[in-house]
């Protein structure tokens, strides 16, 4: 069965850090470019980051970009989000998903979707 | 374009068709056949069901069905069952964002 795992979530205070971690099974992870996507509790979707099958071709959300750092290591079929300097509007329930090709930037869909983790950033 | 526009509900009874829609820009959907549909049911992860405006992954019922004119995209139930309450989201590429999602639409079945 397809699956992916999302971890790493919980309470953190503004200006700290938190490491998700996604698990991928059921599939040859390193075929697919994997995504990042966060939503905030009654509020929509929102694309965080992207890294490519082989980490040469990554993107981030303009509100995201230069705190969060998006990693895969394929030996372990795992997918990263390290997040720092994290602010009260980072506050969202994060989802690891797929991308159909192992390459971005051409289908600009996700055809598999974990069930996510939550990340409270609080006072 | 901070988020496509979806209507918050849309409801139906059994076996009636019901239409959700999804307006961008020309940035987005007007722009580019690159529009997907998702169905998510509370707790759970949410489920391609649409992708490329109007094809459908291998496994969902052709009860599903997509299209675009112009500004809106549009995802059709036909045949509306009980198990098809869940909320639906679409997803755009956006030349400006690279993606944007649909703020959400909330399905009944009365």
């Amino acid at each position: 069965e397809v699956q992916l795992v999302e971890s790493g979530g919980g309470w953190v205070q503004p200006g700290r850090s938190l490491r998700l971690s996604c698990s991928a099974s059921g599939f040859t992870f390193d075929d697919y470019a994997m995504h990042w996507v966060r939503q905030v509790p009654g509020k929509g979707l929102e694309w965080v980051s992207s890294v490519s099958w082989d980490s040469d071709t990554v993107g981030y959300a303009g509100s995201v970009k230069g705190r969060f750092t998006i990693s895969r290591d394929n030996a372990k079929n795992s997918l990263y989000l390290q997040m720092n300097s994290l602010r009260t509007e980072d506050t969202a329930f994060y989802y690891c998903a797929r991308d159909p090709s192992p390459n971005l930037y051409r289908d600009y869909y996700m055809d598999v979707w974990g069930k996510g983790t939550t990340v409270t950033v609080s006072s | 374009q901070s988020a496509l526009t979806q209507p918050a509900s849309v409801s139906g009874s059994p076996g009636q068709s019901i239409t959700i829609s999804c307006t961008g820009t020309s940035s987005d959907v007007a722009g580019y056949n690159l529009v997907s549909w998702y169905q998510q049911h509370p707790g759970k992860a949410p489920n391609l069901i649409i992708y490329g405006v109007h094809d459908r992954p291998s496994g969902v019922s052709d009860r599903f069905s997509g299209s675009k004119s112009g500004y809106t995209a549009s995802l059709t139930i036909s045949g509306l069952q009980a198990e098809d309450e869940a909320e639906y989201f679409c997803l755009s590429y956006s030349s400006s964002t690279t993606y944007v999602f649909g703020t959400g639409t909330k399905v009944t079945v009365l």
